[in-house]
């Protein structure tokens, strides 16, 4: 079975602080993928990073980076210096071919950055 | 920048009638996808198609139906709205294969009453 965890249903942080939204995974495929989204007050879904199970590098854009650990099956996302901007809800997802290669959605964090 | 397109994006109709939400994408991505979504809560995915003349239910039972004609089209009709229908509808594109990601489109607020 495929599932993905987001634990932190809300978060708030104060504009310039870091926060780290958490992601743990199960599946049985050994080729999967993790994928982050953003989902602004507007609505639309904006595809953030995609990463294969075979590559374990961190990565980093701009303020953002992600931690990815198949030894804890975590995918966490970190934002450094918020900013009001980044208030919005955050859906991780897994990709595998046992589900069909569908996505299954975690229930989302929301952040909120306040000024 | 993706290019997928959903019309119209707010809908109030009353009970009974029947709705189309419309779904385009210019990509011409195989795999298309309908999402039915409560404001910020989690992704349910009702039908998935993975090309011309595929269609698929997904995980959340829904009274809604799809078709795919077209590569490009993938419309979700409701044949009688409830009150229950009442939510935001997602529509997404991917190509085929699990490694790639989806794009997703504005989405359509449907409200029922």
């Amino acid at each position: 079975a495929q599932k993905v965890t987001q634990a932190q249903t809300e978060i708030s942080v104060v504009e310039k602080e870091d926060v780290t939204l958490d992601c743990v995974y199960e599946t049985r495929d050994t080729t999967y993928y993790l994928f982050w989204y953003k989902q602004p007050p507007s609505g639309e879904l904006v595809f953030l990073i995609r990463r294969n199970s075979f590559d374990e590098q961190n990565e980093i854009s701009g303020r953002y980076s992600w931690n990815f650990q198949k030894s804890t099956s975590s995918f966490n996302f970190t934002i450094t210096a918020s900013q009001v901007v980044d208030s919005a809800v955050y859906f991780c997802a897994l990709s595998a071919a046992n589900y069909g290669q569908n996505f299954v959605f975690g229930p989302g964090t929301r952040l909120s950055v306040l000024p | 920048e993706a290019d997928i397109y959903q019309t119209p994006r707010y809908l109030v109709i009353g009970t009974g009638k029947k709705i189309t939400l419309e779904c385009s994408q210019t990509m011409g991505h195989d795999k298309m996808y309908w999402y039915q979504q409560d404001p910020g809560m989690e992704l349910h995915l009702i039908h998935y198609s993975y090309g011309v003349n595929s269609t698929e239910k997904g995980d959340l039972s829904s009274e809604s139906t799809v078709s795919r004609i077209r590569t490009e089209h993938f419309p979700l009709t409701l044949e009688s709205a409830r009150p229950s229908h009442t939510s935001q509808y997602l529509c997404a594109s991917s190509e085929r294969r699990s490694s790639y990601e989806q794009y997703f489109g504005p989405g359509t607020r449907l409200t029922v009453t």
